[in-house]
């Protein structure tokens, strides 16, 4: 079974400027998550989608970063513009549900740099 | 208050040897789940091992066992019999069951461990 799939690996920016990245999930997945994890922290969670709706975004900046999962499967986040503290891996995760014992999978992540 | 710590920034153990890392948690909701992630250099979190607030026994993987203590609040990793590719970033996590039954998946800061020859 194929696991979350993520692009790009790498991406290197200068401040002001956008960036995008997608997600594809384990099939079958209904809920997905978008973290942002800072070098020598453990992730932080930005946004969880079940389905095509979101249950939480409470720790999105709204005001630079969007997201969002169309057809509840595939999903892109959005940063822009970008300040050098977005420098970041952001890592996306699917689990079958979304309650509370629910394992979440991960994908290879997305290394973001900000000059 | 955090609600996962992890006490030792890095650990060091010889091949083959087992290891115990280090986990207590903080929690008022009677349902709760913890994990266990692996993180090696190439950046990806590897699930290991999941424990339920409910269940009786502690759980085991292969050679990863949760020594699950409930009372004092601890879900230490063990990891038997150490392996070179063993060497990552382990980061101890909690979901709780919280009013609506979604809710955030709370990482600890990590321990690094590294498994010499």
């Amino acid at each position: 079974e194929a696991g979350v799939a993520q692009s790009p690996r790498y991406k290197i920016i200068e401040k002001r400027q956008s960036v995008a990245f997608w997600c594809n999930p384990i099939s079958g997945h209904a809920t997905l998550y978008w973290y942002q994890q800072i070098l020598g922290q453990g992730p932080k969670l930005l946004i969880q989608f079940q389905n095509n709706g979101v249950v939480d975004d409470s720790q999105l900046p709204k005001d630079r970063f969007s997201a969002e999962r169309l057809k509840g499967v595939d999903s892109t986040l959005k940063i822009q513009p970008a300040k050098l503290e977005d420098s970041a891996v952001y890592l996306c995760a699917s689990s079958l549900a979304g309650n509370w014992a629910d394992t979440q999978y991960f994908g290879p992540g997305t290394r973001l740099t900000v000059l | 208050a955090q609600k996962i710590t992890q006490t030792q920034p890095g650990m060091f153990v010889q091949e083959k040897e087992a290891v115990t890392l280090d986990c207590t948690y903080d929690t008022s909701d009677p349902s709760y789940g913890l994990f266990w992630y692996k993180q090696p250099s190439s950046g990806e979190m590897i699930f290991l091992i999941y424990q339920g607030s409910y269940d009786q026994q502690n759980a085991t993987e292969g050679r990863y066992s949760l020594n699950f203590q409930k009372a004092r609040k601890s879900a230490n990793l063990v990891i038997s019999a150490s392996q070179l590719g063993d060497s990552a970033m382990y980061f101890c996590a909690m979901r709780e069951r919280g009013k609506s039954g979604y809710s955030t998946l709370t990482f600890g800061k990590g321990t690094m461990l590294l498994v010499s020859p």
